[in-house]
């Protein structure tokens, strides 16, 4: 059965630091792949999606980046963190296109910047 | 482009009484639209999805849904709360054959069960 692990559970990291979140995938192949983060009040937002190695487009402009150096792995980035920074960060992975097949997401990653 | 719109951030039922979370969405075409719950801490769980098969839609822990295209919505229900339906529901959207389009949310309703 597909599965979809995220690590660390939780974060606290002070402002200026470098961040590294990775998300991976099992039990399927070619998946798309997504982070999003929910922040306070404002619902989930879609920061990145993936629907191959190396091809990331990017939703929203910020102070993060993300990266799938393998088929079933994304990582999601930053050089120097912000406060705005925190928040509870969520992966997801669906296939084929459109959302027929639903999508599904892992257990979340709490950033707290302090 | 597609938005969902989630009336009421919070809503309050008693036990026992019935559920119902209020979505509507915006789209130039008609979408697939997801209802999704999440308990503290946690990541989302897929409830229910509507993709242009049946209107009324059944999902899991007694949960559904009906797609009204004229009214634009997709509220969900259930005839009968319990305390573990105390969660953050959110209602989500994406076109059909959209590609790889991430679905895009509304802001959440936090449900909570009065004893």
């Amino acid at each position: 059965s597909q599965t979809i692990h995220q690590w660390p559970a939780t974060l606290v990291q002070p402002v200026g630091s470098p961040l590294s979140l990775e998300c991976t995938v099992e039990g399927t192949s070619n998946p798309n792949l997504y982070w999003y983060r929910q922040a306070a009040g404002r619902g989930l937002q879609l920061l990145f999606y993936s629907v191959g190695i190396g091809q990331i487009s990017s939703e929203v402009p910020q102070n993060l980046s993300a990266s799938r150096p393998q088929d079933r792995q994304f990582i999601l980035s930053s050089k120097k963190l912000l406060l705005s920074d925190s928040g509870f960060y969520l992966c997801a992975w669906s296939v084929g296109g459109g959302g027929y097949y639903g999508y599904t997401f892992g257990s979340g990653t709490r950033l707290t910047v302090v | 482009a597609q938005s969902v719109t989630q009336l009421g951030s919070h809503v309050s039922v008693s036990e026992g009484a019935l559920v119902l979370l209020r979505c509507n969405y915006s789209s130039s075409v008609p979408p697939y639209l997801f209802w999704y719950v999440q308990y503290p801490n946690q990541g989302l769980q897929l409830l229910l999805k509507y993709t242009s098969a049946a209107t009324l839609v059944k999902g899991i822990n007694g949960f559904e849904a009906e797609f009204k295209k004229s009214e634009t919505s997709f509220h969900l229900t259930k005839p009968s709360a319990h305390m573990s339906d105390a969660a953050e529901y959110f209602c989500a959207v994406v076109l059909p054959g959209g590609g790889a389009d991430g679905l895009t949310f509304g802001k959440g309703t936090h449900l909570i069960i009065q004893p």
